[in-house]
């Protein structure tokens, strides 16, 4: 199974809005709404961002928005803030029990 | 207070065995997925194995299908992950990941990890 395609960074302002991609196949992301995004600080465990495509768990602030268009997926980022500056990595079901990841990407906030 | 904490991580020698645990608690262990996933240094996340809530059915990505064993003890609510025949590139942190109850194979809980070397 290959791992998810994401750009290795992005960038913006404060205040800006930023979206993030992740590519995959007909067989992950084409076919199952399972895409999920997590946000990983420096030295830290990544933290649930979005389930099943565009689902915020409790607790996520809405700025926050996930999508899904044929074989990709994306996460866009509204109102950005220092704090956001961050990894940000998806992932997709990819059936029979596995899970495929993307290669990560680095936000930074300008 | 929903806690997951790896254990068992280190240097070890290629070829050899490493067994990691992960002790779970402030939730009810037994009726979750749960999943071990692993960063290289520098690099994504990687998606190892994962194992139902019974520990009936087990699933692995390919790169360690036969080298590593996930295994669950719901008894004591631990999660364990047997790595034999260690390789270099296994070297990573590895995190134990709990998935959403509602079975959307999102990781709602995640281990603060242990890291393996593997080096001679």
């Amino acid at each position: 199974q290959s791992a998810l395609t994401q750009p290795p960074s992005a960038s913006g302002s404060p205040g800006q809005s930023v979206t993030i991609s992740c590519t995959g196949t007909s067989s992950d992301i084409g076919r199952f709404n399972y895409v999920s995004w997590y946000q990983q600080r420096p030295g830290k465990a990544p933290k649930l961002l979005i389930r099943e495509v565009t689902k915020r768990p409790s607790g996520v602030p809405d700025r926050f928005s996930g999508s899904k268009s044929g074989n990709t997926a994306s996460l866009t980022v509204s109102g950005l803030q220092t704090d956001d500056d961050a990894d940000y990595h998806c992932s997709s079901y990819a059936g029979s029990g596995r899970v495929v990841f993307g290669g990560g990407t680095k936000l930074t906030v300008l | 207070q929903v806690q997951l904490v790896e254990s068992g991580g280190g240097l070890v020698q290629p070829e050899r065995t490493l067994r990691l645990s992960c002790p779970a608690s402030g939730f009810t262990f037994s009726v979750y997925v749960m999943h071990w996933v692993r960063q290289s240094p520098g690099k994504g996340l990687e998606w190892m194995a994962g194992i139902s809530s019974a520990g009936t059915n087990t699933f692995y990505a390919d790169s360690v299908k036969g080298r590593f064993t996930i295994s669950r003890d719901n008894s004591k609510s631990s999660l364990y992950l047997q790595m034999d025949s260690l390789r270099p590139e296994d070297t990573a942190v590895y995190y134990c990941a709990r998935e959403s109850i509602s079975g959307n194979h999102g990781f709602d809980v995640w281990g603060q990890g242990t890291k393996v070397t593997v080096s001679s």
